[in-house]
Formats: structure tokens, C-alpha cells, sequence
């Protein structure tokens, strides 16, 4: 079973930029990979940011992005806001399943 | 508009069965995927499984095969998670969440919570 690694906890100032990872067990996450980013807030759902790697939903703020870095998937935070302040998920498709990263924890500060 | 409506929460005894569903609204039910995600309180997502609404085709998690059992009534656009004999250990909230191409994933519900103590 595929292990998905993410950093536990990250702090930012607002307006600042952080950049976030998700690695795999198995190697080198490609676009083969699919990896979809998360949002949770407290209380809520999670919410889709992005999918495919890259792509952004008609939702997602335009300083979210979304790239593969150093063989990892990264999601990229630029300008952060305070409503940024939240969970974040990858979830990777891989061995023919789909398996979630632990989450990060971004602090705004 | 486009929405996933999950039902109610759930308190059942060890030993229940349950059934929570996941209703799909202001979209073609059939051209989509949906999946089942479990978070316990304070913890991260893992993913339970997913079934095709249009032939249900069904794909479980190795650590949920045999555990649940997911289902689509395509007349009413509702997919259905159902346990038959519940455990303790079987609590948490529940989330629906589209995808489409089977790897990309957009909507979620609201969540369900469920809760199994004696």
C-alpha cells in the first residue's frame, strides 16, 4: 500500500508564499499520478482546489497552484490570505488506488 | 445548481446495519463517479471507495473490502454506503465527492456523521 507523505505543519505570513508537497512511497509522483489538492476548514468539507497536477476548478482562488517539483506534486500558495488558514490534502492515484496524503496544517501568521 | 445533499447523522449500536446515501442533483448522475471518504474527529481523509453511477462498477479500499458495501439507485440520483453489521470502530464522518474520469475529483457532500457506541 502506497504511503503518502505531506508536511505535518507549515507557517506563512499573509502575503508571503509557501509552497506544499506530496510525496510518494513508491517514487516519483507524475501526472500519472493525478494529484488532486484539498481544503478543509474547520467544520466544514474539504473542497477541491486542484486536479490533474495543474488544473484549477472554476472555484479556486487564481494564487493556488498547482505543479509537479523535485519528484513530488507542490502545491503553491502566492499572496497568502488569512482565509488561507486551513487544512490541506493531496490525494494521489497510485497502484490503482487512490491514497491521501496525511494533511498539512497551514498556519497563517 | 450543482449539489451533492448527504442524509442525515446516525446513532446505532454495535452489531447495526445502516445505510447513508448521497444524493446528486443539477447534473447527469449516470456520467459520474462518486466516492466515499472517512475522516474520525481531529484526524486526515481515507478514502473508503468508489462506484460508477452509470454501470456500478464498484472499487473498495483493500482495508474496507468486506466492511462496506456501496451502491447507486440511478432512478432517484442517489449513491448508497451500507454497513450489515457495524463496529465501534466504524464511526466518523462520511463525505461523498464526485469525480469524473475516475481520477479527478470536484463536488463534495456535506458529510454524514456516523456514530456506533453501545
Amino acid at each position: 500500500q502506497t504511503v503518502v507523505t505531506q508536511e505535518p505543519s507549515l507557517t506563512v505570513s499573509p502575503g508571503g508564499t509557501v509552497t506544499l508537497t506530496c510525496a510518494s512511497s513508491t517514487g516519483a509522483v507524475t501526472y500519472g499520478s493525478y494529484p488532486n489538492w484539498l481544503q478543509q476548514k474547520p467544520g466544514q468539507p474539504p473542497r477541491t482546489l486542484i486536479y490533474s497536477t495543474t488544473n484549477k476548478h472554476s472555484w479556486t482562488p487564481a494564487r493556488f497552484s498547482g505543479s509537479l517539483l523535485g519528484g513530488k506534486a507542490a502545491l503553491t500558495l502566492s499572496g497568502v490570505q488569512p482565509e488561507d488558514e486551513a487544512d490541506y490534502y493531496c490525494l494521489l492515484y497510485s497502484g490503482g488506488a487512490h491514497v491521501f496524503g496525511g494533511g498539512t496544517k497551514l498556519t497563517v501568521l | 445548481d450543482v449539489q451533492l445533499v448527504q442524509s442525515g447523522a446516525e446513532v446505532r449500536k454495535p452489531g447495526d446495519s445502516l445505510k447513508i446515501s448521497c444524493q446528486g442533483s443539477g447534473y447527469k448522475f449516470t456520467t459520474y463517479w462518486i466516492a466515499w471518504v472517512r475522516q474520525m474527529p481531529g484526524k486526515g481523509l481515507e478514502w473508503v471507495g468508489m462506484i460508477y453511477a452509470g454501470d456500478s462498477e464498484t472499487r473498495v479500499s483493500p482495508s474496507y473490502q468486506g466492511q462496506v458495501t456501496l451502491s447507486v439507485d440511478t432512478s432517484i440520483s442517489t449513491a448508497t454506503l451500507q454497513w450489515n453489521s457495524l463496529k465501534a470502530s466504524d464511526s466518523g464522518m462520511y463525505y461523498c465527492v464526485r469525480l469524473f474520469g475516475g481520477k479527478e475529483l470536484d463536488l463534495w457532500g456535506q458529510g454524514t456523521l456516523v456514530t456506533v457506541s453501545s
